[in-house]
């Protein structure tokens, strides 16, 4: 049973440039989080989705970050016009529906903007 | 609002000697608690967590945790540790309202580095 799974482990970006971070979850589950790791700090919460639906986006900056989990497919965490602010480890984490509070992490995503 | 703070940000010990890692929270309500532990370059792995009940909880790798309400602390221990537990381990609490949403607030952290 393969755990979450996040790609690419490691991508560069120029500043002003998208940056786009894949995360599928375990398999039945439906519940995807998207976490944030700056130097030195610990994660810090960014969005909750299921299915087709955000559910709680309110560790999420106002401009330049999206996030979707559509019907077939992983789920996007897009950030458009990267600054070097953005540089971190992104992280995803996914739950099964009744366990929310049994999640579990991706490898992670190392963003980093030059 | 609500925190977690661990104020070791790097502890040495020895093989085989005993670990405690300290972690305190702010929090109105019984909170829900947990531990969890990141490998170089890996995800983070739950360790253990405390709902309810017993406040001495036991975990995964010899890990246990005790939560104590009137010091509003939930530290991490291991009666002897092993050089594959050098590792950054992270305590967090989920964010109140949050019980349909799991959103978790982490700790900074703590670095343990095992010596030989």
């Amino acid at each position: 049973n393969a755990g979450v799974m996040q790609n690419p482990r490691h991508l560069v970006r120029r500043r002003g440039q998208e940056a786009r971070l894949r995360c599928s979850p375990m398999k039945g589950h439906s519940h995807v989080y998207w976490y944030r790791q700056l130097p030195e700090e610990g994660l810090k919460f960014m969005v909750y989705l299921q299915k087709e639906n955000i559910i709680d986006e309110s560790g999420m900056p106002k401009e330049r970050f999206s996030a979707e989990f559509p019907k077939e497919g992983p789920s996007i965490l897009r950030i458009q016009q990267v600054v070097r602010g953005d540089s971190a480890a992104y992280f995803c984490a996914s739950s099964a529906r009744d366990s929310v509070y049994e999640q579990y992490f991706g490898p992670g995503t190392r963003l980093t903007v030059t | 609002a609500q925190s977690v703070t661990q104020p070791d940000i790097h502890i040495t010990v020895s093989e085989g000697a005993s670990l405690e890692l300290r972690c305190n929270y702010s929090y109105g309500a019984t909170p829900y608690l947990f531990w969890y532990v990141q490998s170089p370059g890996q995800g983070l792995q739950l360790l253990l967590k405390y709902f309810s009940g017993d406040t001495l909880v036991q975990g995964i790798k010899g890990f246990e945790a005790e939560f104590k309400r009137s010091q509003s602390s939930f530290n991490l221990r291991k009666p002897s540790v092993h050089w594959s537990d050098a590792a950054e381990y992270f305590c967090a609490v989920a964010a109140y309202g949050s019980s349909n949403t799991g959103k978790l607030i982490f700790g900074q952290g703590t670095t343990l580095q095992v010596k030989p």
